[in-house]
């Protein structure tokens, strides 16, 4: 059974810097990307990048260029997505999601990640 | 690619059909449209991919349509479980946006 299990909520500073991370189960891990979207509280969803765990290869919307590193782990099957230079414009919640590779088709959600950020 | 979904919220009664509108401001591939549901609290899930392909877990008074730049979510007679925001989603290799959503109450 394909499962993303998310890490917990953060509470950060301005400034700041968030890792959140993306554990996948019942899949081998490779074989699909991993995207990233947010959800700010009330709003619709914002689609942030895609990262592909065989090669190390990712891209990201123009806006996150430079504040987001997207990494993985093959042991254990997880992926990270770090956010920096935190505003309270970037409190949301974070999901990854499994993708068809080259299609980036969005098959498979975690529960998400709640990053609220407040001084 | 702007995603404009209309209408925003959409109230209607069990039983009831709804129709649901995504228009784009330039030309989808249909293999990169895609429909997701989202209820309170919950990750979105994949319903609709390919324009009109419904994903396994939902029946079949879901269904999708459309090409170019206006595609559209269908559901058959609503039942309660139904009621929920519904986003498209395109996916293409130039960018990957969502629409707004419609809500379905």
């Amino acid at each position: 059974q394909v499962q993303l299990v998310q890490s917990g909520a953060e509470v950060k500073k301005p400034g700041a810097s968030v890792k959140v991370s993306c554990k996948a189960f019942g899949y081998t891990f490779v074989d699909y990307d991993i995207v990233w979207v947010r959800q700010a509280a009330g709003l619709g969803l914002e689609w942030m990048g895609w990262f592909n765990p065989n090669s190390g290869n990712s891209g990201l919307v123009q806006k996150f260029r430079g504040r987001v590193t997207l990494t993985r782990d093959a042991s254990p099957s997880t992926a990270y997505m770090e956010l920096s230079g935190l505003t309270s414009e970037d409190t949301a919640v974070y999901y990854c999601a499994r993708a068809v590779r080259n299609l980036l088709l969005t098959e498979f959600w975690g529960q998400g990640t709640l990053v609220t950020v407040s001084s | 690619t702007v995603l404009t979904q209309s209408p925003d919220t959409l109230s209607l009664s069990p039983g009831e059909r709804a129709t649901l509108s995504c228009r784009a401001s330039e030309s989808v591939s249909d293999q990169y449209l895609a429909w997701f549901q989202q209820k309170p609290g919950q990750a979105p899930r994949l319903l609709i991919y390919g324009a009109s392909n419904r994903a396994t877990d939902f029946p079949d008074r879901f269904s999708g349509g459309g090409s170019g730049t206006d595609f559209t979510l269908t559901i058959d007679r609503l039942e309660p479980e139904d009621f929920a925001v519904y986003y498209c989603h395109q996916h293409g290799r130039s960018s990957r946006t969502f629409g707004q959503g419609t809500r379905v109450e």
